[in-house]
């Protein structure tokens, strides 16, 4: 069966320093993966999405960025956060190809300060 | 555009009522996904449902139901017998058209099951 794991599960950071959050995926290959920001309002943000290797689509502009180096590993990071970078962060992957139902790991809540 | 609404902020029922959560969608495209995910306190979110626009067919999972229209462009989901377990925020979300891979996700309806 398939797992999806993320960490860490909580982080502190102070204003302006970097940040990198990590996803695994296990038991499928060449998934699509995604990151999400969930803020205190409870909606959902798609950032970036990846359908392989190297291959990072970006929906909103902003101070993060995405790397996808190994098939099942999808990194988000920043050089610089912000006090708005707070919230729930998400990962999920789905089955290659479209449409299909996305599983979304156990997120990290990130606090800047 | 693609967008999904859920009216419903936040519900309250006592447990074993019945509860539907309301879930309005709108697309142009004649191909599109709609889902049900639900998020408990934990935080992860959890695939109930996937539905396709060619299939109005209500489906029915233990004391769960799905009901899609296309005719008011709704898909609503109920819960029979509802329990404190149910307590949660529920979304609903949908893909549609080429870009099938993004999700667009309503703002979630939070449902208080009280003992």
């Amino acid at each position: 069966s398939q797992t999806i794991h993320q960490w860490p599960a909580t982080l502190v950071q102070p204003v302006g320093s970097p940040l990198s959050l990590e996803c695994t995926v296990e038991g499928t290959s060449n998934p699509n993966l995604y990151w999400y920001r969930q803020a205190a309002g409870r909606g959902l943000q798609l950032l970036f999405y990846s359908v392989g290797i190297g291959q990072i689509s970006s929906e909103v502009p902003q101070n993060l960025s995405a790397s996808r180096p190994q098939d099942r590993q999808f990194i988000l990071s920043s050089k610089k956060l912000l006090l708005s970078d707070s919230g729930f962060y998400l990962c999920a992957w789905s089955a290659s190809g479209g449409y299909n139902e996305q599983f979304f790991g156990p997120g990290t809540r990130l606090t800047v300060l | 555009a693609q967008k999904v609404t859920q009216a419903q902020t936040e519900i309250s029922v006592v447990e074993k009522e019945d509860v539907t959560l309301d879930c309005v969608y709108e697309t142009r495209d004649t191909t599109y996904y709609l889902f049900w995910y639900k998020q408990p306190p934990s935080g992860e979110l959890v695939f109930l449902i996937r539905r396709n626009s060619f299939d109005e067919q209500n489906e029915i999972s233990g004391r769960y139901s799905w009901n899609f229209q296309k005719s008011t462009s709704s898909f609503n989901f109920t819960i029979t017998a509802s329990q404190v377990v149910d307590s949660a925020v529920y979304f609903c979300a949908l893909t549609s058209g080429n870009n099938f891979n993004k999700f667009y996700f309503g703002s979630g309806t939070k449902l208080n099951v009280k003992p």
